[in-house]
Formats: structure tokens, sequence, C-alpha cells
């Protein structure tokens, strides 16, 4: 079973603090790692995603950091604002009609 | 441009009785696929169509059956449904690459008694 381990499962930050959900995954053959943000009542969106060719993916406050050798990847969120309370979604895939698969999602709190 | 359309948004159904969830895309886009998302799982994906015309399994296909209509339109049919089909499912498309994002609906909260 193809898996992809998400940890922590609920985060709860101050605004302004650094949120930092992780993932492992077990397949060497993923060649692209996208994060998806979920607000209740809604479908999720895609928020950054990166592929194995480069350590690190910055996009505003969100930065994605990859280690291929340890087969972990990071969501880093700085200074948290209570707008990016929602859950979150590390996903991987390869070269097989774009199927994703998932981990089990991190439900992020931001304190005011 | 509406994206990702799902109906119904709510439906409560009783064991073995059975329904389609009906999902449209007005993107163009050739990849559809079907996800269902309980507590503490993820999304977990049941059916996919890589074009117009094919369907293949994903990782939870059991008790689910799909039809591509055309490149707009991909159902989702329960055929007796089951307790365990308690899900809140989504339908995604997909554009191709480089940019490999995938649009998801608003989802269907399907509760079977």
């Amino acid at each position: 079973q193809q898996q992809v381990k998400q940890s922590p499962q609920s985060l709860i930050v101050q605004k302004g603090g650094i949120s930092i959900i992780n993932c492992a995954y077990e397949n060497t053959a993923f060649d692209y790692f996208p994060w998806y943000q979920q607000f209740p009542g809604k479908g999720p969106a895609l928020l950054i995603a990166i592929r194995p060719d480069v350590s690190e993916k910055k996009e505003g406050r969100f930065t994605i950091s990859f280690n291929k050798s340890a087969k972990q990847f990071s969501l880093h969120i700085m200074d948290s604002q209570p707008g990016d309370s929602a859950t979150y979604f590390c996903a991987a895939s390869y070269n097989q009609g774009g199927k994703l698969i998932f981990g089990q999602g991190t439900e992020l709190s931001v304190k005011p | 441009n509406a994206g990702v359309t799902q109906t119904p948004k709510f439906q409560v159904l009783k064991t073995g009785q059975s329904m389609t969830l009906q999902c449209a895309q007005d993107m163009n886009h050739n990849s559809m696929y079907w996800y269902r998302q309980d507590p503490g799982m993820g999304l977990r994906l049941i059916y996919y169509s890589a074009s117009e015309g094919t369907t293949d399994k994903g990782e939870v296909p059991n008790g689910y059956n799909v039809s591509r209509l055309n490149k707009r339109e991909f159902s989702l049919r329960l055929e007796s449904a089951a307790p365990s089909q308690t899900s809140v499912y989504f339908c995604a498309s997909r554009t191709d690459e480089p940019t490999d994002t995938q649009y998801f609906g608003p989802g269907t909260r399907l509760t079977v008694l």
C-alpha cells in the first residue's frame, strides 16, 4: 500500500507564529508533492507544490521543504494568521494519470 | 467559469437504496476523479478517468461504479448503499502538465442509514 503519513493531526499556533506540518512517503517513484488547503464545507484547493529536483519552494508566506534522501517534505507557514485556520493535506503522485495519494490531514488553528 | 460542480450537496439514503452523484467541469480538462473523505483518513481515490471514454479503479472502488458521460461529466453510482459509504464525496478535474493541478468541487455529504 502506497502511503503518505502526515503529522501532526492537529496544530494550534499563535498569530504571527510559524506553523510546520510534516509528511513522509514510502514510494521513491513519487515525483510530485502538492499541499492542499481545505476550509470547512469546501473542497480542497491547491496551495503550493514541489517536484523532487528542488529542495525548497516558497510562495509568499508558504514554503515547502523537501528532503529526498529522508523521503520527507514539510509545509512551513510563516507569520501565521487566523485566516490560515483550515485543514491542510499533503499528497504525492507519480506518472500514472495524476492519481494523488493524500496524507491524513492536519487541522490548523491560528489563535489571535 | 463555474469550475467543478457537484449535485446534490446533501443526501440521506437508506441501506440498499441506489443513487448517482453528478459532477461536471467547464475547464476542458481531460482527467477527472472521484474521492471520498473520512475523518482521520484524508481523501481516498475511488475511481478516475484519464480521458473521455476511459475509467479505472482507485484505492477504494468496491461498491461504486462510474460513467464518463462526455468530456465534461463524470458520475459516481452507488448501486446498493451501505452505512460504510457514509462520507463526503469530492469530484475533481485536473490540468495537464506542467501545472498538474487538481480542482475540486464543493462536495456531496452522503449519509446512509
